[in-house]
């Protein structure tokens, strides 16, 4: 079974700096992996996600992440942080064999001050 | 993109009544919905997976006669909270997905909150 980690429940960032945010997962077979973001009263919205193939994927709004096997990461960045990026951030997981099993991080909530 | 509706997007009932939410897909067919609550400050918890036409598979622990799940076509699904009590508030958000898509991922609706007095 999958499972994810996102360390941090709270990032606070200043707008302009860097964005950082972890994932760890954990899977016996290969992953797939995603980034979502969720504003408040909302539902999910994709930022990005890792298939198969190049393990640094790009997203909307100028975030990327890079698939790190070794590590068992998946960390969300953006170079630049914007006071419209502050929302809930979820990593998730699901596998090849069943892609309708998709476990969710906890969350980790960006706050981007001015 | 992938659109899925949700709606309402807010409900307020007395205690004892049913509510029922749909959730549709807009511009693909939906082979898998899945349901899903959330607490506040929580992540999401999977509820039930359904598939066009068939049973929904419910997570241990949910109530299947308490959340009724129907999905009858490719693009709706609906979720009946029966006979709703305060505890049963919460944030439902629903996801949609089609099997005909390689690698395709769940595409969410914005989410029902549901608030029982």
């Amino acid at each position: 079974a999958q499972s994810v980690t996102q360390l941090g429940s709270h990032v606070s960032v200043s707008e302009g700096a860097l964005v950082l945010l972890r994932c760890n997962y954990s899977s016996s077979v290969p992953p797939y992996l995603f980034w979502y973001v969720q504003y408040p009263n909302q539902g999910l919205q994709l930022l990005l996600k890792y298939t198969t193939g190049a393990t640094l994927v790009k997203g909307i709004n100028g975030f990327e992440a890079e698939f790190k096997k070794s590590e068992t990461s998946f960390h969300l960045t953006k170079p630049s942080a914007h006071m419209s990026d502050a929302a809930e951030y979820f990593c998730a997981v699901s596998d090849l064999a069943n892609n309708n099993d998709m476990r969710f991080g906890a969350g980790t909530r960006l706050t981007v001050k001015p | 993109g992938a659109v899925v509706s949700q709606h309402p997007s807010w409900v307020i009932c007395k205690s004892g009544t049913s509510v029922k939410i749909e959730c549709r897909s807009l511009d693909f067919q939906a082979t898998t919905m899945f349901w899903y609550r959330q607490f506040p400050k929580q992540s999401l918890m999977l509820m039930a997976t359904s598939n066009e036409g068939s049973k929904a598979t419910y997570e241990q622990g949910v109530e299947k006669d308490k959340f009724l799940i129907n999905h009858a076509s490719l693009t709706l699904s609906t979720l009946t909270v029966t006979s709703a009590h305060p505890e049963d508030s919460s944030f439902y958000i629903c996801s949609a997905k089609s099997s005909r898509v390689s690698n395709q991922p769940q595409h969410f609706g914005d989410g029902t909150r549901l608030s029982i007095l």
